[in-house]
């Protein structure tokens, strides 16, 4: 079963600087990864979606870093604003197979 | 941008009523659309995947019969909470994406604040 750990659960840092916050998760089978942004009593806004076959996105000041081997994700927000105060996601998907089916074709 | 609409925002209702909670793709077709629920302070817990046209998949502990999910077109997907109690009272939240296999980003409504009193 995946499991997906956010550390730290809450931090504040000063205006202006850069925040980092990290996201790992257990089974490294993953298909993508992606960064959410909560407002309070509101849904999820969507950061930046990181494909398996990637490293990293970028978006403005948003950089997200992805490490499937070592099961972590960093999401890097520079020059922090008053703005960026939310709760932060992170959401794994999971690639999963089946046992497969065999076929065998009788000419 | 793919938006998401989420209707009611909040509800309260009765003990013993059911409520119909909807989730809408505004500018794109939602094959797939999923519903959580969130206590507060809590991350999101996936109650259910529901791809168009067919039957929906509940997660563990999730009971079918108490949270209906109907996803009949490729824009709308309602959750109904039937025979509301207090402990049901939470924040619902859907999320929908264009394809079944996770490729594309999901996309998330506003949410509904349930009280059951």
């Amino acid at each position: 079963k995946q499991e997906v750990t956010q550390i730290p659960a809450a931090l504040s840092v000063p205006e202006g600087e850069n925040l980092v916050l990290n996201c790992s998760f257990t089974d490294s089978a993953i298909y993508n990864l992606q960064w959410f942004r909560q407002d309070p009593g509101k849904g999820l806004t969507s950061l930046l979606l990181i494909q398996s076959s990637q490293r990293e996105q970028t978006s403005g000041r948003l950089n997200a870093s992805l490490d499937k081997s070592s099961g972590r994700s960093t999401l890097y927000i520079a020059a922090s604003q008053p703005g960026d105060s939310a709760t932060y996601l992170c959401a794994v998907i999971r690639l999963a197979f089946g046992k497969g089916n065999q076929v065998v074709v009788i000419p | 941008g793919a938006v998401v609409s989420q209707h009611p925002s909040w509800v309260i209702c009765k003990s013993g009523t059911s409520v119909k909670i909807e989730c809408r793709s505004l500018d794109f077709q939602a094959t797939t659309m999923f519903w959580y629920r969130q206590f507060p302070k809590q991350s999101l817990m996936l109650m259910a995947t529901s791809n168009e046209g067919s039957k929906a998949t509940y997660e563990q502990g999730v009971e079918k019969d108490k949270f209906l999910i109907n996803h009949a077109s490729l824009t709308l997907s309602t959750l109904t909470v039937t025979s509301a109690h207090p402990e049901d009272s939470s924040f619902y939240i859907c999320s929908a994406g264009t394809d079944r296999g996770g490729n594309s980003p999901l996309h998330f409504g506003n949410g509904t604040r349930l009280t059951v009193t």
